[in-house]
């Protein structure tokens, strides 16, 4: 049982380049999360999916775009990566309902030059 | 603006002595308070959660409180050990829609 798992480790991108961020969970977990974290400003949801097929916005959405075409994987996508986008980006997942855990996955870290 | 607001952004604590954590909201509609611990090179883990009709909660030395009325809850780690240094942060999610505060890194001397 590896839990959330993130792919890759750590990126380095040239500004206006894309890539995608990838992550897993083999827990059946139905809510699945993508977060930036940056120095003195916590985690900050980017977005969401409360199922497959379905994704929603979270408080810093501009600029990345998102896809859950299967329940266990959550994509985060940059199309055009910028210097502002250098930050620690974690998945997290948890099962429905209000007051379950939610399970991190170990971060992406990516700077963009 | 910032939904969770976190205070200290750090502490020095001496081993065996009490760390306190405080974080405030404004949006009462927030329905589930947890914290997470973070070591470095690490994700975030849960430590001990509280939901808002309850006004405490403990877990072993970490206990929550909770002010609704106020809207304030705090994290109190009793006999602070070296193995406590983390960064802490505080949540609020409002219907699985979560909002961490800043992050409070605590290092606990021996």
């Amino acid at each position: 049982n590896a839990g959330v798992t993130q792919t890759p480790k750590f990126r380095v991108l040239k500004t206006g380049q894309s890539m995608t961020l990838l992550c897993a969970q083999d827990m059946n977990h139905e809510y699945m999360y993508w977060y930036r974290q940056d120095p003195g400003m916590g985690l900050r949801l980017i977005h969401y999916s409360v199922g497959e097929g379905t994704t929603a916005k979270g408080e810093v959405p501009d600029g990345y775009n998102v896809s859950r075409l299967k329940k266990q994987n959550f994509l985060l996508g940059l199309e055009s990566a910028a210097p502002s986008q250098t930050s620690v980006y974690f998945c997290a997942s948890k099962v429905a309902g209000l007051y379950n855990e939610q399970f991190f996955g170990p971060g992406t870290r990516l700077t963009v030059l | 603006q910032q939904q969770v607001k976190q205070s200290p952004q750090s502490l020095i604590v001496q081993k065996g002595g009490i760390s306190i954590i405080n974080c405030a909201y404004e949006n009462t509609a927030f329905d589930y308070f947890p914290w997470y611990q973070q070591f470095p090179g690490k994700g975030p883990a849960l430590l001990i959660a509280i939901r808002p009709d309850v006004s405490e909660k403990k877990e072993g030395r970490f206990t929550i409180s909770f002010n609704k009325s106020a809207k304030q809850f705090s994290l109190h780690i009793m006999d602070s050990q070296p193995g406590d240094s983390a960064t802490y942060f505080c949540a609020a999610s409002m219907r699985n829609k979560f909002y961490f505060g800043s992050g409070t890194k605590l290092n606990v001397k021996p």
